[in-house]
């Protein structure tokens, strides 16, 4: 999960297992929220995204669970693939700081053969 | 194919000199972003613009400065005046604005390193 200081968390599976990352929010103004991917050296690519007034959104192989009552955001992803090994960060969007995005620190998701 | 174009991807300078970090999208996109990533951190925002000819400050826009003369492009200038410029710089840009409902699309990133 997301968390402040200067090691990114980590998460190590085994490839064709499910991987969840987990991402904390603080600010209950918060009404949109991106994943997205990174890969080494590359900027970030978008992988899903999730409203408020939603509690769940699938794509091909990940679902966004939103848990607003816990201000708590998760991403799945099904058969992780070695191709998934990235960092992952999770990204909110707050009225009352501008509507900026706000970047989490990120998840380093390992796939292990 | 539509995107964004950073460059240089590396770069390297002595101290005390100025740098600037070109990028350039051909989306059509009205909104654009400077992001510096750092270790084991999140983006920090340093300028955004959300139309030709205007751009306001960010989170961390000290030592930095940036133009916005025509929609697809937006050069960051990295000053000597920024104290710690060594970092990975991600342009981005979206349909709307800062405000609005949007995904960001990124640069592949330009990596500044301080001799």
């Amino acid at each position: 999960g997301e968390s402040v200081g200067l090691h990114l968390p980590t998460l190590s599976v085994q490839e064709g297992d499910n991987s969840i990352i987990n991402c904390a929010y603080s600010n209950s103004a918060s009404d949109y929220f991106i994943w997205y991917k990174q890969e080494s050296g590359k900027g970030p690519q978008f992988i899903i995204d999730i409203r408020s007034n939603m509690d769940k959104r699938q794509g091909q192989r990940v679902t966004v669970l939103l848990n607003k009552t816990v201000k708590h955001l998760s991403l799945q992803i099904a058969a992780t693939q070695p191709g998934d090994s990235a960092v992952y960060f999770c990204a909110e969007r707050a009225y009352n700081q501008g509507g900026k995005l706000i970047f989490g620190q990120g998840t380093e998701l390992s796939v292990k053969p | 194919d539509g995107g964004i174009t950073q460059s240089p991807k590396y770069l390297f300078r002595k101290e005390g000199q100025n740098v600037t970090l070109s990028c350039e999208q051909n989306l059509n996109h009205d909104a654009m972003y400077w992001y510096r990533q750092d270790p084991g951190q999140g983006l920090r925002l340093i300028y955004y613009s959300q139309i030709v000819n205007d751009f306001q400050k960010g989170d961390i826009a000290e030592g930095y400065s940036v133009s916005r003369e025509k929609k697809e492009s937006f050069p960051l200038t990295v000053t000597s005046a920024q104290k710690n410029p060594t970092a990975f710089y991600l342009c981005a840009s979206s349909t709307t604005g800062i405000s609005g409902a949007n995904v960001l699309t990124f640069g592949a990133g330009s990596r500044l390193t301080v001799l």
